[in-house]
């Protein structure tokens, strides 16, 4: 699977929209990308995925380049609640059964 | 809505003891993991499980782990002989046929502390 980079931190106030990126500039065409976040030692959340399209649900959007070799994860209007670490995962969409999960970026939604 | 549930919240137990962890995934799920996650370190997977066997698992998962589906609604992680660095949060996670398998739910986690 392809690696990614994310940044270690980021700071939102809260009200405002989050926007996380994701650099995984050796993706392959039959790889997704995933977005999971874990708040404080709970368990990872899954949020969304795509493969080329943008996507929406009711927690977030995912907005990925034409060349596929970034994304960005945008919560729409961030809550204290949303803080915590947000995981960008590349995998082949089915194929592979496990999920790889690097340090992510830790999230901080201020008052 | 359907959540994966796992037990106990937290084991304690002493070196060289069995431990096994429960988890209820969610009903019409077929794909089943174990995930650890070590005190400040990454999530990091164990096994995954489908149709009874295992499908994949990594190097951690060696001989003194095994897993289990005794029935139609429990899987289980056994650890035989617990050793200090297993010490750890492990998170029991499900994914559906319909979906794509990285689309996984997770439980709480049971959080094991080995003395």
């Amino acid at each position: 699977d392809a690696k990614t980079t994310q940044p270690p931190s980021m700071d939102c106030a809260e009200g405002r929209a989050a926007n996380l990126p994701c650099n995984h500039s050796t993706i392959s065409g039959n790889e997704y990308v995933y977005w999971y976040r874990q708040i404080h030692s709970q368990g990872p959340q899954y949020i969304i995925h795509g493969l080329k399209n943008n996507e929406t649900n009711e927690m977030a959007s995912l907005i990925i380049t034409e060349d596929r070799k970034s994304s960005t994860l945008i919560l729409p209007h961030a809550t204290l609640r949303d803080t915590a670490v947000y995981y960008c995962i590349v995998s082949s969409g089915g194929s592979n059964y496990k999920l790889t999960f690097g340090k992510g970026t830790l999230l901080t939604v201020n008052p | 809505e359907p959540e994966v549930t796992q037990t106990p919240s937290h084991q304690v137990t002493q070196m060289g003891q069995e431990v096994i962890l429960r988890c209820v995934p969610i009903s019409n799920h077929l794909y089943f993991y174990w995930y650890r996650q070590i005190l400040g370190q990454k999530v990091e997977f164990l096994v995954s499980f489908y149709n009874n066997e295992i499908s994949e698992k990594s190097e951690i998962f060696d001989d003194q782990f095994s897993v289990e589906r005794p029935d139609g609604s429990n899987f289980t992680l056994k650890i035989r002989s617990t050793k200090l660095e297993d010490s750890a949060m492990y998170f029991c996670a499900s994914s559906d046929a319909d979906r794509a398998k990285e689309t996984q739910y997770f439980g709480p986690g049971t959080r094991l502390l080995v003395l």
